[in-house]
């Protein structure tokens, strides 16, 4: 079965400093894969998302993930946090040509000024 | 972006009442709209898959009777859960695609999410 493993639950910064947030996914084949943001009290917003080409994948406000297919791994990376960046991060995979999103358990970015 | 609404955003039964969730795409006709779960401090669960003018798809250990799920139109997908008891109480977000945006394009949007609180 399809898994999305994120080894972070808990994360705080100071603004300015580098972001890394690490996912790991479990499928052998093709698969596409997100970010999502879901800040205070709003709903969850893509990124951004990879599903062929550079694996190297610019999303928005600043936001790069990577993917290393050799590791199954799509890391999130910002190179300097800002205290807007406070938020829950969600890694999603979807896997197999089908429709459903799995999601990892999330993790949650407070940034302080 | 496409825009995803839900209704009510809060709600508040008894325990053995029914309360339907509904769930629209405001720009766009979603032909699959999908039903998640979320538990405080946990990621989103899946729950079904709802597509328009058939049965919705459950995910293993999800009731099919206890969550029902109609997805009358190509706008409207709602969600009942049926004689609601408190571990009922949750965070049910759905999310929408939009076809058009690319038969490759797997993207989905969000809703806001509705609280359930069983008393």
């Amino acid at each position: 079965a399809q898994s999305v493993s994120q080894h972070n639950h808990h994360v705080i910064l100071s603004e300015a400093a580098s972001l890394e947030l690490g996912c790991n996914y479990s499928y052998g084949g093709t698969v596409n894969l997100f970010w999502y943001v879901q800040y205070p009290g709003q709903h969850l917003q893509l990124l951004l998302k990879y599903f062929s080409g550079d694996p190297l994948v610019k999303g928005i406000k600043g936001f790069e993930a990577e993917f290393i297919k050799s590791k199954f791994s799509f890391n999130l990376r910002k190179p300097s946090v800002q205290w807007s960046d406070t938020a829950e991060y969600f890694c999603a995979v979807n896997a197999g040509g089908y429709n459903k999103l799995i999601f990892g358990a999330g993790t949650r970015l407070a940034v302080h000024p | 972006g496409a825009v995803v609404s839900q209704h009510p955003s809060r709600v508040i039964c008894k325990s053995g009442t029914s309360v339907k969730i509904e769930c629209r795409s405001l720009d766009f006709q979603a032909t699959t709209m999908f039903w998640y779960r979320q538990f405080p401090k946990k990621s989103l669960m899946l729950m079904a898959t709802s597509n328009e003018g058939s049965k919705a798809t459950y995910e293993q250990g999800v009731e099919k009777d206890k969550f029902l799920i109609n997805h009358a139109s190509l706008t409207l997908s709602t969600l009942t859960v049926t004689s609601a008891h408190p571990e009922d109480s949750s965070f049910y977000i759905c999310s929408a695609r939009d076809p058009l945006s690319g038969s490759w394009d797997n993207e989905q949007f969000f809703g806001p999410g509705t609280r359930l609180t069983v008393l």
